[in-house]
This record gives C-alpha cells, structure tokens and sequence, in this order.
C-alpha cells in the first residue's frame, strides 16, 4: 500500500465548477499536509498547507484535513481556465514530501 | 527575487554515458533537494543537501549522486544511464533552518528533461 493515495484522473469539469480532489494517507503519525500545483513543463508550486483537522481558506481554494478518516482534500470555487493543472498532495517526513500521483484537472470553457 | 535556477533545460544523452545537472536555489535558502518525476512512479525523493551535507537519501542506485557548495548551489550527476532514467529532474529549495523542520515550504526548479536514447 502507498503511503499517500490519490487518484490520477483527469477530471474534466466547466468553468466556474466546484471542484474538489482527494488524497489518502497511510500513517496516522503525519502531522503535515500540502497542496501543489504543476502546470505542463513546470515545477510543482505549494498552494496551501495544513496541519489542523478542519478547514483552511484561501481565496478561491480551501484544504481541509480529516485526520480520524486519514484524507485530505482541496475544495476549488469558481473553477477558472487557469486552474488546469496537475494538483500534487504531499507529505513531509524526514526532510523529503512523500507524494500522491497527482490529480490532473481540466477545466473546460 | 530568483527563484530556483536549474541548467540546463533539456538534454539528451545515450546509453552508458553520465550526466551533471545543476541548480541553484533561492538566495539565502541553505537546502537543496532533488527529485525525480516521472509519468509512472510521479515524483520520488533522490537527496537532500543542508550547509553541504546530505541529510537524507531515497532508494535510488548508487549511480545517482550529488553534492552542495558552500553558497548552496548543487550538483547532481547520473553515472551509466539506462534508458529508464528518462525523466524531468526537479530541484527545490528551502531555508530549512531547524533540525526536522519537516514543514518547510519547497521551492522547485521548472527542471531539467533529461532523454536517455
């Protein structure tokens, strides 16, 4: 079993779309948890992090943790053209990110 | 400010020989790590540098090696390739000030394309 999950896609959805991509973790002991994203030909950017169970907002995009379940999720409003993306989850553990497949999403006009 | 500076962009190599790649991170970030993404295994953890000494490393052959200078620059080098080392190579950096400080934010590289033919 990997340490993280997530399903590879694509997702397809139109613009202004909520969407909403999921990862699955492995060990309990985790305390750290992070959203990238990686456009085509790109190095992967850090969207949002978080280490609380619950939610955590930022603009258009919100992360929540549910830690007794062992998922995190990235909740996207108002899905726009410019979110076409791969978005990565990823865990730190001794000074490497453990990583999910990666999500590709694509956001139709 | 720079962001995190991989040389060089593509290259395209032959069975056999070795490659160097280089990046340099973000001023004043003093850890470096690399990884290795590919469409099968994603990205998987190669090394990681902090003040010139590798902290950690993945389960990669011993073919796979690298290095830090003293101004945080780095180097990593693929001896023999095969072709399954075909893959984008990505650098990233962070301060990573404190021992375990596991929830430093990563800085990539857009990376090298490396083509083994």
């Amino acid at each position: 079993q990997k340490e993280v999950e997530q399903d590879p896609g694509p997702l397809s959805v139109p613009e202004g779309a909520i969407v909403s991509l999921n990862c699955t973790y492995s060990n309990s002991a985790f305390q750290y948890f992070m959203w990238y994203r990686q456009y085509s030909r790109k190095g992967p950017e850090l969207l949002m992090y978080t280490y609380s169970s619950g939610n955590k907002e930022d603009g258009r995009f919100t992360a929540q943790l549910n830690r007794a379940s062992q998922y995190i999720s990235l909740l996207i409003r108002d899905s726009k053209l410019s979110d076409s993306a791969t978005y990565l989850c990823a865990i730190p553990r001794d000074y490497q990110l453990i990583w999910g497949a990666g999500t590709k999403l694509i956001i139709k006009p | 400010k720079a962001g995190v500076t991989q040389t060089p962009r593509y290259l395209i190599k032959t069975r056999g020989q070795q490659v160097t790649l280089s990046c340099s991170p973000i001023s004043g970030h003093r850890s470096v790590s690399w990884y290795q993404q590919t469409p099968g295994q994603g990205l998987q953890f190669l090394f990681e540098y902090f003040s010139e000494t590798q902290r950690n490393k993945g389960n990669f052959p011993g073919r796979f090696s690298g290095r830090q200078f003293s101004n945080s620059r780095s180097e990593m080098n693929v001896s023999t390739l095969e072709l399954g080392d075909s893959a984008l190579y990505l650098c990233a950096s962070s301060l990573a000030e404190g021992v375990g400080a596991t929830n430093e934010k990563l800085f990539f590289g857009s990376g090298t394309q490396l083509s083994v033919l």
